[in-house]
């Protein structure tokens, strides 16, 4: 069974500072690894995935992983915070093969972006 | 473009009573997850359904069930209701059932007095 661990339920950051979000995963086998973002009262909304092609995923609003097999990682991260980056951020992963596998989540990380 | 459509989007139950949540996927996705979201949890996978047939199982109670339609719309229905099935309950579908994406609703919240 695959699992996901995000290191600090809240991160705090200035804004214009950098954003690191940490992710740790647990598979026998490389999974594939997924970051959401959920805003206040709204649904999830895929940030980038990783699903075996290129280690560093860029994804939307500036926000780029890397998944490091010997780390057991996929770290979220963004050069220059903004204020409109403040929401809770899930890592979550699912089994590299095919069937509509349901995503595991980790237990989420609430950013505050500092003025 | 088109997104998920979840109704209702809120709705109030009292306990031992029966919830009906409904979801229409993206314009022709053919699988749809459902999942819950507890208060301050992270989402939690029920099942999920790939051209009518149910594809994979997470921690959805007995007291659960779920179908998909021909029209792909999806279906969750809740008998003996509970307090602590209070929850956000999350649709998300997909094109095909090894897509990597899945396409979050927005969501109904249900609460159980």
């Amino acid at each position: 069974a695959q699992s996901v661990t995000q290191l600090g339920s809240h991160v705090s950051v200035s804004e214009g500072a950098l954003v690191l979000l940490r992710c740790n995963y647990s598979s026998s086998v490389p999974p594939y690894l997924f970051w959401y973002v959920q805003y206040p009262n709204q649904g999830l909304q895929l940030l980038l995935k990783y699903t075996s092609a290129a280690t560093l995923v860029k994804g939307i609003n500036g926000f780029e992983a890397e998944f490091k097999k010997s780390e057991t990682s996929f770290h979220l991260t963004k050069p220059s915070a903004h204020m409109s980056d403040a929401a809770e951020y899930f890592c979550a992963v699912r089994a590299p093969r095919g069937g509509a596998d349901g995503l595991t989540f980790g237990k989420g990380t609430h950013l505050i972006i500092q003025p | 473009a088109a997104g998920v459509i979840q109704s209702p989007r809120h709705l109030i139950k009292e306990k031992r009573e029966t919830a009906t949540l409904k979801c229409y996927p993206i314009p022709r996705h053919d699988t749809v997850y459902w999942y819950q979201q507890g208060p301050g949890q992270d989402p939690q996978f029920l099942i999920s359904f790939y051209e009518k047939m149910q594809s994979d199982k997470g921690s959805i109670p007995d007291r659960f069930s779920a179908q998909q339609f021909s029209d792909y719309h999806s279906e969750l229905n809740m008998s003996s209701l509970e307090l602590g099935d209070s929850a956000l309950y999350f649709c998300a579908s997909s094109l095909g059932q090894a897509s990597y994406e899945q396409y979050f609703g927005p969501g109904t919240r249900l609460t159980v007095t």
